[in-house]
């Protein structure tokens, strides 16, 4: 159980593009998703909390405008890198929790590389 | 502020016991998660700790005590797949979980 996919796995794209990554819990219902970027060698980096049909809170640093994040439903939530630029080469890791005691599923993450 | 902290790194070898610490600070307090994460995934959940004591799940166990802010994560018979990096990620009031660098543990044969 507590399964959580992630597509693509891996994305290259041009600078100035925009990327979409999707998340999925597929056995459970997510009351909350979060998405995470980590660099090599380095520790995950929360970017952004999402709960169902509201707004993402956004930590500080994180653009919103850029990294655009849709919760539509209990089990799907959408991360965009819209103009992506070579510093936005990372691993995109999303996760899921369902409620109480709010531990987190992690997805197999993304790699995405802007060349 | 809130910060954790593990050693960087640690060896051990095939068919021993390794314990990993992990000391925290956070703003309030909803538990403690142990995650594992090989190179170049995504981490996954070993274990949760919000009452003091030791929790047991197979070859790994886990401790917590909450008034010295410090935790364990125990691993026992060690095979080479356990070759990754251990994230202690305490829970803070907010129930977020902070996140350290890890202990990137080697198994030697």
């Amino acid at each position: 159980g507590a399964v959580v996919s992630q597509h693509p796995s891996r994305v290259i794209c041009k600078s100035g593009t925009s990327v979409k990554i999707e998340c999925r819990s597929l056995d459970f219902q997510a009351t909350t998703m979060f998405w995470y970027r980590q660099f090599p060698k380095q520790s995950l980096m929360l970017m952004a909390t999402s709960n169902e049909g509201s707004k993402a809170t956004y930590e500080q640093g994180v653009e919103k405008d850029k990294f655009l994040i849709n919760h539509a439903s209990l089990t799907l939530s959408t991360l965009t890198v819209t103009s992506a630029h070579p510093e936005d080469s990372s691993f995109y890791i999303c996760s899921a929790s369902p409620g109480e005691p709010y531990e987190q599923y992690f997805g197999p993450g993304t790699r995405l590389t802007v060349t | 502020g809130q910060n954790i902290d593990q050693p960087t790194e640690m060896t051990a070898t095939e068919g021993a016991i390794v314990q990993i610490n992990c000391t925290y600070q956070t703003s309030g307090f909803n538990g403690l998660f142990w995650y594992q994460q090989h190179a170049g995934e995504a981490p996954t959940f070993l274990s949760y700790n919000v009452l003091d004591g030791l929790e047991e799940k197979g070859r790994f166990s886990s401790f917590l005590s909450r008034s010295k802010g410090y935790s364990y994560l125990l691993l026992k018979e060690l095979q080479m797949k356990d070759s990754a990096s251990y994230l202690c990620a305490p829970m803070d009031s907010n129930y977020q979980l902070i996140w350290g660098a890890g202990t990137k543990l080697i198994i030697k044969p």
